[in-house]
């Protein structure tokens, strides 16, 4: 199976910064990847697919880049909505893995 | 709009089984697989499998063989998954999840099962 580091369990950021979170796969998996936003009590909802393309409706502020093992999710202006968790999946291969997860919080 | 609205929350017994179902609407149901999905309290998301409504082929998780089973019911466009021999490792909020190639667009609402004497 294909496992997805999040290194990061936290991160900290304040409204208006940049932030960058990370995920790692275990073997290449040609930018199969997808970032999804949860939050308390809610489903997560999909922002990312495919390292790069943003899902419909999803703000342009959420980028998403990487190639082989290595894949970011940018927030470019940080908004007091998007204090939530942050999961990669691989697509590339059954079994669809997903990271840990990456919490982002207020500073 | 699209939405999968999924069963309300189970409260079963070890050794039981359960069903749960997810009704999909405001998109083409045999277009896209129906995944599921386990998430443990505070703990990240498993894929435990999926269903090709179109034709029923389904495609599990290892880990999740013998401990799920994935129906769809064509005709009112509902997925189900039966959960047997529960254990308390079972418990958790179970999610369907379809509407892309292997990620997930849509998302339902979870269903908690809590296994409890």
């Amino acid at each position: 199976d294909i496992v997805m580091t999040q290194s990061h369990k936290f991160m900290s950021t304040s409204v208006g910064d940049r932030v960058s979170i990370t995920c790692k796969a275990s073997q290449d998996v040609s930018t199969a990847v997808a970032w999804y936003q949860q939050k308390p009590g809610q489903s997560p909802k999909l922002l990312i697919y495919w390292a790069s393309t943003r899902h419909t409706g999803v703000p342009d502020r959420f980028t998403g880049s990487g190639s082989g093992t290595d894949y970011t999710l940018t927030i470019s202006s940080v908004q007091a909505e998007d204090l939530a968790l942050y999961y990669c999946q691989q697509h590339y291969s059954t079994p669809l893995t997903f990271g840990a997860g990456t919490k982002l919080e207020l500073k | 709009e699209v939405q999968l609205q999924q069963s309300g929350p189970e409260l079963v017994k070890p050794g039981a089984s359960v069903k749960i179902s997810c009704k999909a609407s405001g998109y083409s149901f045999t277009g896209y697989f129906m995944n599921w999905v386990k998430q443990s309290h505070g703990k990240s998301l498993e894929w435990i499998g999926r269903i090709n409504p179109y034709n029923g082929d389904t495609f599990y998780n290892q880990k999740f063989k013998g401990k799920a089973t994935l129906t769809v019911d064509k005709s009112s466009s509902t997925a189900h998954m039966e959960l047997l021999s529960l254990t308390s490792e079972d418990s958790a909020v179970y999610y369907c999840g379809s509407g892309g190639n292997s990620w997930f667009a849509y998302w339902g609402q979870g269903t908690l099962v809590t296994v409890s004497a």
